[in-house]
């Protein structure tokens, strides 16, 4: 169990275009979602907390306008980045908190973003 | 502020045992976890430790001491595959982690 799947895995794109980057709980439903940046031989790097049916929780110097998240249901969240650019190329990475436990997220597999 | 210490690299042979270290300081505490990353891909959940002691799991234990602040991750019998970013995460108060930079762990034959 435990599964976090994120579409897709990689992807290029023009300076300027929005990319749209899913996130799903494949066998159990996640009220809550994260969504983390990390740039090459760094740590991750938390960008903001979804929660199923609200507004998601950014962190500080995360522009919410820039990086899209919606939590429509309990097993999937976006992040649409908008207008990218080559300074937004890095892997994203979703995680879902298990319902219950410790409080563990399970990660999702990554997205490599490059922006030409 | 919330800071969480562990070293940035460690070599250690094929077979043999490593321990990676990892300090914190965090508003409240509701656990500790340590994640295990290859390169180009996404974390996998290890361990969790939430009371003193230590949690053994395989080949892999782990050890909170919560008056100390501190935390370890203890692994045996070191195989190939073991080489890659150890990474500790605490739970603070608010229930969100707080995470390390990362130990980059290489094992040679």
């Amino acid at each position: 169990g435990a599964v976090v799947s994120q579409h897709p895995s990689w992807v290029i794109c023009k300076s300027g275009t929005s990319v749209k980057i899913e996130c799903r709980s494949l066998d159990f439903q996640a009220t809550t979602m994260f969504w983390y940046r990390q740039f090459p031989k760094q740590s991750l790097m938390l960008m903001a907390t979804s929660n199923e049916g609200s507004k998601a929780t950014y962190e500080q110097g995360v522009e919410k306008d820039k990086f899209l998240i919606n939590h429509a249901s309990l097993t999937l969240s976006t992040l649409t980045v908008t207008s990218a650019h080559p300074e937004d190329s890095s892997f994203y990475i979703c995680s879902a908190r298990w319902p219950g436990g410790y409080n563990e997220q399970f990660f999702g597999p990554g997205t490599r973003l490059t922006v030409l | 502020g919330q800071n969480i210490d562990q070293p940035t690299e460690m070599t250690a042979t094929e077979g043999a045992i490593v321990q990676i270290n990892c300090t914190y300081q965090t508003s409240g505490f509701n656990g500790l976890f340590w994640y295990q990353q290859h390169a180009g891909e996404a974390p996998t959940f290890l361990s969790y430790n939430v009371l003193d002691g230590l949690e053994e799991k395989g080949r892999f234990s782990s050890f909170l001491s919560r008056s100390k602040g501190y935390s370890y991750l203890l692994l045996k019998e070191l195989q190939m595959k073991d080489s890659a970013s150890y990474l500790c995460a605490a739970l603070d108060s608010n229930y969100q982690l707080i995470w390390g930079a990362g130990t980059k762990l290489i094992i040679k034959p």
